[in-house]
């Protein structure tokens, strides 16, 4: 069955630092891929997406590209923010699949 | 902005009461799910539904039932809480295949 495996948190950085969360998946197909973040007390939402191989997805200063040959999806960003402290979530979901396959969530925080 | 409603937000309660919990979109979204995330953050899929009338258990086993009578509205209902149902829940709806899901933020729900 489908997979997905992200880095273990929490990460922890300083303001202006680079990020990277780690992502690989395991699917049938071409699935597309998906990050979601979850600020405290709150629910996931869409951070960004990538349907096809070689696309780019990227919102806010995050980007990750949808690398079929290595089966990854990290996320990055070059220059982190207290407010980007949140809980980010890699997802994929199969071809003709409407239930997502998550990963466990990494936790990040940033301090001052 | 949220176009999917869950209430309550907080609900604390003691063991043996009958319990719903509300999830209403505005989307018209025909996919409407529930998860369940323990502290831990992973999310736990343990109903969907795929339209009106439509309702089918996920991977985690849960005691709660589900009904969709109408495409806005996937009430969870508990017929006798317990302790080990607290945790937090969470509603999410979708469109086509490879779009992403919607979430509510949540219900924090604690048994006594």
């Amino acid at each position: 069955g489908d997979s997905v495996t992200q880095m273990e948190g929490p990460v922890t950085l300083s303001e202006e630092a680079f990020l990277t969360i780690n992502c690989t998946y395991t699917a049938t197909g071409y699935p597309s891929l998906f990050w979601y973040v979850q600020y405290p007390g709150e629910g996931l939402q869409l951070l960004l997406k990538a349907t096809k191989a070689d696309d780019k997805g990227s919102n806010k200063g995050f980007e990750a590209t949808y690398r079929k040959e290595t089966t990854s999806f990290h996320l990055e960003k070059g220059s982190v923010q207290v407010s980007d402290s949140a809980v980010y979530f890699c997802a994929l979901r199969s071809g003709g699949s409407y239930i997502p396959t998550f990963g466990r969530g990494t936790s990040l925080i940033v301090h001052p | 902005e949220a176009d999917i409603y869950q209430t309550p937000r907080y609900l604390v309660i003691g063991t043996g009461k009958k319990i719903t919990l509300e999830c209403s979109q505005t989307m018209g979204h025909d996919k409407m799910y529930w998860y369940q995330q323990d502290p831990g953050m992973e999310l736990h899929l343990i109903h969907y539904s795929y339209g009106v009338n439509s309702t089918e258990k996920g991977d985690l086993s849960s005691e709660s039932t589900v009904s969709r009578i109408r495409t806005e509205h996937f009430p969870l209902t508990l017929e006798s809480a317990r302790p080990s149902h607290t945790s937090q829940y969470l509603c999410a709806s979708s469109e086509g295949v490879n779009q992403p899901q919607h979430f509510g933020d949540g219900t924090r729900l604690s048994i006594l």
